[in-house]
This record gives structure tokens, C-alpha cells and sequence, in this order.
């Protein structure tokens, strides 16, 4: 099992451009999301998704967008790049149910000229 | 409001000593607390997870306890080794949805030879 992998490992995007941030999963988790991770603050959720064609925000969803059309995949698109939106993406996946450990994947390093 | 506070910010200890790092929670309703270690550019990877029924788990090295009537948990880390080194993370989550796990900030520990 490769677990949680995220492409690309690092990005600078200039103010106003756009991309996706690639996240897969070959463990059959139902749940997966991303978060953001910035100095001096804990990881906050961006966007989440309890299965295939169902995806719901999170605490800081503005300017991003994800959708789930497998259950394997979950990519993340910034619509217009921004200076705020430079970051750590970590993507995680678990099982369905409370007590299930989440899975993270490597990371992408985000930087916003 | 939700929060979870992790106490110290950091900790410089020498290899072989022990170290207990502090979590406290204000989150209501509680489902369960999870401690994290995240190496640096690395995703987190799950240690304990903890409903309100635990005191303690143990996962090799790492002890975790939990005291849910005054909402604290702590993780003792014994016989510390130079790849301890790490960031360590108080998760808890909330009762309800995926969405409801809130993260505090995490305490870096440098483990010295």
C-alpha cells in the first residue's frame, strides 16, 4: 500500500493563477480531507468528503474547491491564487466511524507570489 | 468556543531523559483525544486515540493519559532517543460530523545527544 500521496511535493503559483493539488488514497477510505498548516497555528480543514459525490466545508473553505468523483481521489483546486494561501496542504484519509485513525499524507508546500 | 491548548511551546531535553508534554480542551461535547507526531516536512501519524472510558494508552515508548473531568491529557515519552525529535499534536474531537476534530499547535521537542 502506498497510503496517502500528494503531488506536487512543492509549488510557487503567482497572485490570480490557478491549480489543483492532487491527493490519493489506495486504502478503500471512505473519509478523506484537506487541511492547511501554518506557523504558529494548528492544522485547520479546509474541505472534506465522506464518500464518492459527497464533499462538505470546512473551517477555511473560501477561494478553494475539491470534489470526489472516486473514492480513491481527491483533489483540491485554488480558483485564483492568493499571498494568504501560501502553505503546508496535508490531505488525510480514514475509515468511516469516530475512532478510526487518520491518515496523512507527505504534504505539498505552497508558495503565493 | 472549541479550543485546545498544548503546553510547553517547546522542550530541549537530552537523549535517554524522560519528558511529559501537557493538552488542555474546552471542546463539548468530547468523542475522543489523539495524540500526533509530526516530523518535520512530514505528514502527522497517529500515537493514541482515547474515548472518555480511557485513562491511559500506551503505544511503545509514548504513554498517554487522559482525565476527561478536567478536560487534560498529557503524553509521557520515556527514555527519549534523538528521533523523538518531533512536533507533537493534541487532536480532540468533537461529537458530531467528520468535519469536528480540532487540532492545537503543537509542541516541538528537540531531543540532544
Amino acid at each position: 500500500n502506498a497510503g496517502v500521496t500528494q503531488t506536487p511535493k512543492f509549488q510557487v503559483l503567482k497572485t490570480g493563477q490557478s491549480m489543483t493539488l492532487q491527493c490519493a488514497q489506495d486504502m478503500n477510505h471512505e473519509y478523506m480531507s484537506w487541511y492547511r498548516q501554518d506557523p504558529g497555528m494548528g492544522l485547520r480543514l479546509i474541505h472534506y468528503s465522506v464518500g464518492a459525490g459527497i464533499t462538505d466545508q470546512g473551517e477555511v473553505p473560501n477561494g478553494y474547491n475539491v470534489s470526489r468523483s472516486t473514492t480513491e481521489d481527491f483533489p483540491l483546486r485554488l480558483l485564483s491564487a492568493a499571498p494568504s494561501q501560501t502553505s503546508v496542504y496535508f490531505c488525510a484519509s480514514s475509515l468511516a466511524g469516530g475512532l478510526n485513525t487518520q491518515y496523512f499524507g507527505p504534504g505539498t508546500r505552497l508558495t503565493v507570489l | 468556543k472549541n479550543q485546545v491548548e498544548q503546553s510547553p511551546q517547546s522542550l530541549i531535553i537530552l537523549e535517554g531523559k524522560n519528558c511529559t508534554l501537557q493538552c488542555n480542551y474546552t471542546v463539548s461535547p468530547f468523542s475522543n483525544l489523539r495524540w500526533y507526531k509530526q516530523d518535520t516536512g512530514r505528514g502527522p501519524v497517529s500515537l493514541t486515540i482515547m474515548t472518555f472510558s480511557e485513562n491511559t494508552k500506551s503505544n511503545g515508548r509514548y504513554t498517554a493519559t487522559l482525565d476527561a473531568d478536567t478536560k487534560q491529557s498529557s503524553l509521557h515519552i520515556t527514555a527519549s532517543q534523538l528521533s523523538d525529535s518531533a512536533s507533537y499534536i493534541c487532536v480532540v474531537r468533537g461529537g458530531g460530523s467528520q468535519g469536528n476534530l480540532i487540532f492545537g499547535k503543537g509542541t516541538k521537542l528537540s531531543v540532544k545527544p
